[in-house]
Parts: structure tokens; C-alpha cells; sequence
């Protein structure tokens, strides 16, 4: 069975950072491309960011690009979002979503909140 | 950016009915359009993938169909738990995009 269990997330001051992780279990996580999404509360969902099989291709939304970033370790079937200088804007909840063979997003996570606020 | 008009942006209707969401793309997107059905404290559910292809575990009940660059997500018989908000995604090129939501209710 493909789990996704994302962790990290929490209340954080404007201009800190934070670090999500998603460990991956139930598939050969090497194989597969990952991503990021998120959810401001109220509002509807939005890719963050997303990132190859080995980790050399990364790919992110405007709004978080030279801020956030993503990346991956195959040895640990483990998935990271590394956010800096946060905003307020940035209060989401983000969940890790597999990229299917077709690049659609087939497996998600549960989703870890992410609270920006001084 | 690929933008996705989502129509309507809400709507109810009554158990049994045949509904029909649609989904319009800003450029041409091919068949990499995905659906999603999204309840209150759960993760999105992937429905339909590459415009028609029903995801492992959805019911029958559910198709996918392209017309163009519009797509629609049609359930042939409402039943009560089809209640959510159900958003398409386009994943032919970055920056992916998500139309707004069409956010479906029982009468």
C-alpha cells in the first residue's frame, strides 16, 4: 500500500524557516517524481513544487521560487520542502503527492499544517 | 501560465441526478487533465486521470470527457457521499495548475 506521511509543520514567525519531510512507503520511491501542494485555508489547492526521480530536475511556482526548496533522498524514501523566509501568505496545509508514470499526481499524503504568524 | 475555468463554480442537485462539471483550458493541454475530489479534512482523491481514465477504486458512476480544451467530470447517478469540491488539474507543463473548484451539493 503507497503511504505518504508528511511532518514538520507547525507556527512560525514571518522571515523564519521551516522543513517539512514526507516519508514515502509502499513503492519504490526512486522510481517516481514527487511534489508539493498546498491549501491556504479557504482558498483552493496549488501546486508549490515538484521534483524528478533523482533529484537533478526541480521545478516551483513563482510565488515561492528562491525561497523554498525542494529535494529528495532515495536512501531514506524521504521527500523535503525546505521554506525560508516565510510569509504570511505561506499559511497552508502542504501535502506530498506522488507523480504517476503519466506525471499525473496519483498518491497523496494526509497533509501537515503550516501556520505563519508572529 | 495555463489558467483552468472551472464552471460552475458551485451547484446542487438532487440524489440521482446526472451531473456535469467542466473544466476549460486557456491552451492546449492534450489529455494531461486530471480530476480531484476534495472533502474537508482528507487529502484530494484523484478521480479521472489524462482526461478519461478512472482512478483505481472510483465508481463507475464517475466518467471523464474532452471536447477541445474543455473538460468534464460527469457523474451519471448522484449519491449523497459525491458531496465535495471537485477541482481538475492540468499537468502538460509547469507551472502545474488547478482550477478553482466547483463545489457540489445534495438538495
Amino acid at each position: 500500500e503507497v503511504q505518504l506521511v508528511e511532518s514538520g509543520g507547525g507556527l512560525v514567525q514571518p522571515g523564519r524557516s521551516l522543513k517539512l519531510s514526507c516519508a514515502a512507503s509502499g513503492f519504490t520511491f526512486s522510481n517516481y517524481g514527487m511534489a508539493w501542494v498546498c491549501q491556504a485555508p479557504t482558498k483552493g489547492l496549488e501546486w508549490v513544487a515538484s521534483i524528478s526521480t533523482g533529484g537533478g530536475n526541480t521545478y516551483y511556482r513563482d510565488s515561492v521560487k528562491g525561497r523554498f526548496t525542494i529535494s529528495r533522498d532515495n536512501a531514506k524514501n524521504t521527500l523535503y520542502l525546505q521554506m525560508d523566509s516565510l510569509r504570511s501568505e505561506d499559511t497552508a496545509t502542504y501535502y506530498c503527492a506522488r507523480h504517476g508514470l503519466n506525471w499525473e499526481l496519483d498518491y497523496w499524503g494526509q497533509g501537515v499544517m503550516v501556520t505563519v504568524s508572529s | 501560465d495555463i489558467q483552468l475555468t472551472q464552471s460552475p463554480s458551485s451547484m446542487s442537485a438532487s440524489l440521482g441526478d446526472r451531473v456535469s462539471l467542466t473544466c476549460q483550458s486557456s491552451q492546449g493541454i492534450g489529455n494531461y487533465l486530471s480530476w480531484y475530489q476534495h472533502k474537508p479534512g482528507k487529502p484530494p482523491k484523484p478521480m479521472i486521470y489524462y482526461a478519461t481514465n478512472l482512478a483505481d477504486g472510483v465508481p463507475s458512476r464517475f466518467s471523464g470527457s474532452r471536447s477541445g480544451s474543455d473538460y468534464s467530470l460527469t457523474i451519471s447517478s448522484l449519491e449523497s457521499e459525491d458531496t465535495a469540491i471537485y477541482y481538475c488539474l492540468q499537468y502538460d507543463e509547469y507551472p502545474l495548475t488547478f482550477g478553482s473548484g466547483t463545489k457540489l451539493e445534495i438538495k
